[in-house]
């Protein structure tokens, strides 16, 4: 299966508000409410940030947020802080018991 | 706390075996999958396979099949993802995460081991 579609890159300033998407297809994103959003630091392991679509796990801010709507979910992550920096990855179930990743998009805080 | 603590940095020649270890702490260890994701240098997040660690049922990505083992040994709370053949775009850091899955649909990754870096290199 092919890899989700998220932007290589987005950025914003602090306080703001950005909004990265991920888009699949029918077979996946579409289809199941089992996207899940990472965050990972340069050199360090991924971070669960957000499961089925909207939940965040405890001990997550609540400035992150996700949605979905289609074939595309999305993450948003409001009032940016310096620390936000990272890379974020989207992920979904694709049936027959397997996942899919997104590429990837790198935030940039100015 | 929930940990997951990998094995370390391995380098190999283009066609030999690498196997990595995961040991889990700090929850019941039957009561979840663990699932392998690696990502080669600068690149992506890929999703390699899960294994049940109740009952060994595993579930390869279709690119890794034939060549790719996840076992678990409920003994020590410890999986283990073995990797034939390895070619040099086999590079990567692997890591084990923790999954949630119900009868075979996959929810959530979490946590994540710390990754081991596998390069492969003649």
């Amino acid at each position: 299966q092919s890899a989700l579609t998220q932007p290589a890159s987005v950025s914003g300033s602090p306080g703001q508000s950005i909004t990265i998407s991920c888009t699949g297809t029918s077979s996946d994103v579409g289809s199941y409410n089992l996207v899940s959003w990472y965050q990972q630091h340069p050199g360090k392991a991924p971070k669960l940030m957000i499961y089925e679509v909207s939940k965040r796990p405890s001990g997550v801010s609540n400035r992150f947020s996700g949605s979905k709507s289609g074939n595309t979910a999305s993450l948003t992550i409001s009032g940016l802080q310096a620390e936000d920096e990272a890379d974020y990855y989207c992920c979904s179930y694709a049936g027959s018991s397997t996942s899919v990743f997104g590429g990837g998009t790198k935030l940039t805080v100015l | 706390q929930v940990q997951l603590v990998q094995s370390g940095a391995e380098v190999k020649k283009p066609g030999a075996s690498v196997k990595v270890s995961c040991k889990a702490s700090g929850y019941t260890f039957t009561s979840y999958g663990i699932s392998w994701v690696r990502q080669a240098p600068g690149q992506g997040l890929e999703w390699m396979g899960w294994i049940s660690a109740y009952n060994g049922n595993t579930n390869y990505a279709q690119k890794l099949q034939g060549r790719v083992t996840m076992t678990t040994d409920t003994s020590t709370s410890t999986a283990y993802m073995e990797l034939r053949s390895l070619r040099s775009d086999d590079t990567a850091v692997y890591y084990c995460a923790r999954l949630s899955m119900v009868q075979g649909v996959i929810d959530w990754f979490d946590p994540w081991g710390q990754g081991t870096l596998v390069t492969v290199s003649s």
